[in-house]
């Protein structure tokens, strides 16, 4: 049973243009978000996280948005570019027997067109 | 400052055969992790270390598979007797030893292991 799901398994978008990438999970005990990007052949690389006590953090380029009575986060990329082509992991945690340990999503592969 | 560093990258091993994974955590860091990838899934956690103890093993294979990250050298994990189903990208991830439960996981490139 997947705890956290990202529905969309790939997703192109246009240089310049907003990429939205979305996720769900089920578990309400969840209460900090992750996002990693990852390029083939290397490992995922932390991106943007959120606390279930907030709604909305910025980074530069990258927001995340969480919706906690919906179960939903999303990553906004705003503008895309064709660097930010890679797989997106969206990950959830909660402490567990004495350690946060992250839920991964299977991922979306996103790709910015030039 | 060197990041996680994993190795072997590949690894090719036939059914039946040990495989050794090694990992070496970012400097100063002491808490390691270790994740599965199957082909088009997510990365699956296996088990959590620090130093000399293995924290939380939920993830872990009951049978065939084990982890220690010893006082001294790189982390390891060990799968006996693999099977075809072993077959996955295994990936390390360290963490500061004082870190907040929340702190970022910084992971290794991985290591690809193919059972024939």
């Amino acid at each position: 049973d997947q705890q956290v799901k990202q529905n969309s398994p790939s997703l192109s978008v246009q240089e310049g243009r907003i990429s939205i990438l979305n996720c769900d999970y089920t578990n309400s005990m969840f209460d900090y978000f992750l996002w990693y990007k990852k390029y083939p052949a290397e490992g995922p690389t932390f991106l943007i996280s959120i606390s279930s006590i907030k709604d909305k953090n910025e980074d530069g380029r990258f927001t995340v948005f969480l919706n906690k009575s919906a179960k939903h986060l999303s990553l906004h990329i705003v503008p895309s570019q064709p660097g930010d082509s890679a797989v997106y992991f969206c990950a959830a945690s909660a402490m567990s027997g004495g350690s946060y340990i992250p839920t991964f999503g299977r991922g979306t592969s996103l790709i910015v067109h030039p | 400052n060197a990041g996680v560093m994993q190795n072997p990258r590949h690894l090719v091993r036939r059914r039946g055969q040990e495989a050794r994974l090694r990992c070496s955590p970012m400097k100063g860091h002491s808490h390691v992790y270790w994740y599965r990838q199957l082909p088009e899934e997510g990365l699956k956690f296996m088990v959590y270390l620090q130093k000399e103890n293995i924290i939380d093993e939920s993830g872990m294979p009951k049978e065939r598979f084990s982890a220690e990250f010893p006082k001294e050298g790189p982390s390891i994990l060990r799968i006996q007797q693999v099977v075809r189903g072993d077959s996955a990208a295994y990936f390390c991830a360290s963490s500061p030893p004082t870190s907040l439960p929340k702190e970022t996981q910084y992971f290794g490139p991985g290591t690809r292991l193919l059972v024939l």
